[in-house]
């Protein structure tokens, strides 16, 4: 089956650590994105990348950072220095599907991380 | 500035009760405005795209519809499993190639038997 696989699906941070979440997907999408969700809000863009070895910065993206070495995978590494992690975090990928260019992005099942 | 408004918040339905959930957009020249359904600690599930005004889409009980300035999706009939929050998202000509979604604060639907 060809989906999005994110892990952990939990995860505990403590204060001054960096931890890492894991996005891997087999759909052969050139595109990755990393976005944060927060109750009340909608969906904010952290890092997306369009190419293998190739990212760029989001809305949100201080505090966080990327890696494009596949691919497949797009690790989301959340840094001490990000001072509110506490939030569900969410991969997407995609490929141009219309043909003006918009791209649908399908999401995977998500990593909710909290700070203790 | 792009923004994305969906209206209601929150929209409880009587099972069998139609309704329609709002997306107003304002972007500079519309890519595309995508339509996902989510349930509780899940990751958004794709419904539609829908590219130009005029342009309609459905899938069992749901009717997407899209004008130069909101879109529409419509539940007909709907059962308690249709309870989810309702996300729309657009991709903006202004966006370049980057592929960036703007999303909205979402409707969460719920549907009482």
């Amino acid at each position: 089956d060809g989906g999005i696989t994110q892990s952990p699906k939990y995860l505990f941070r403590k204060e001054g650590q960096n931890v890492t979440l894991s996005c891997e997907q087999n759909l052969n999408h050139d595109a990755m994105y990393w976005y944060r969700q927060d109750p009340g809000q909608g969906l904010r863009l952290i890092y997306y990348s369009q190419i293998v070895n190739d990212f760029q910065k989001g809305d949100i993206a201080e505090g966080y950072s990327v890696s494009r070495e596949k691919k497949e995978s797009f690790p989301l590494t959340v840094t001490s220095a990000q001072k509110n992690p506490t939030a569900f975090y969410l991969c997407a990928s995609s490929g141009t599907s219309g043909g003006n260019g918009a791209d649908t992005q399908y999401f995977g099942p998500g990593t909710r991380l909290t700070v203790l | 500035e792009d923004q994305v408004t969906q209206s209601p918040e929150a929209l409880r339905l009587q099972e069998g009760e139609s309704s329609s959930l709002n997306c107003s957009y304002t972007v500079s020249g519309l890519r595309g405005l995508f339509w996902y359904r989510q349930d509780p600690g899940k990751g958004p599930e794709f419904l539609f795209t829908l590219y130009s005004a005029g342009e309609e889409k459905e899938k069992e009980r749901l009717k997407a519809t899209l004008t130069k300035k909101e879109s529409f999706l419509h539940i007909t009939a709907p059962k308690p499993e249709d309870s989810a929050t309702y996300l729309c998202a657009v991709q903006a000509r202004g966006s370049g190639n980057t592929g960036k979604l703007i999303f909205g604060q979402g409707t969460t639907l719920q549907v009482k038997p």
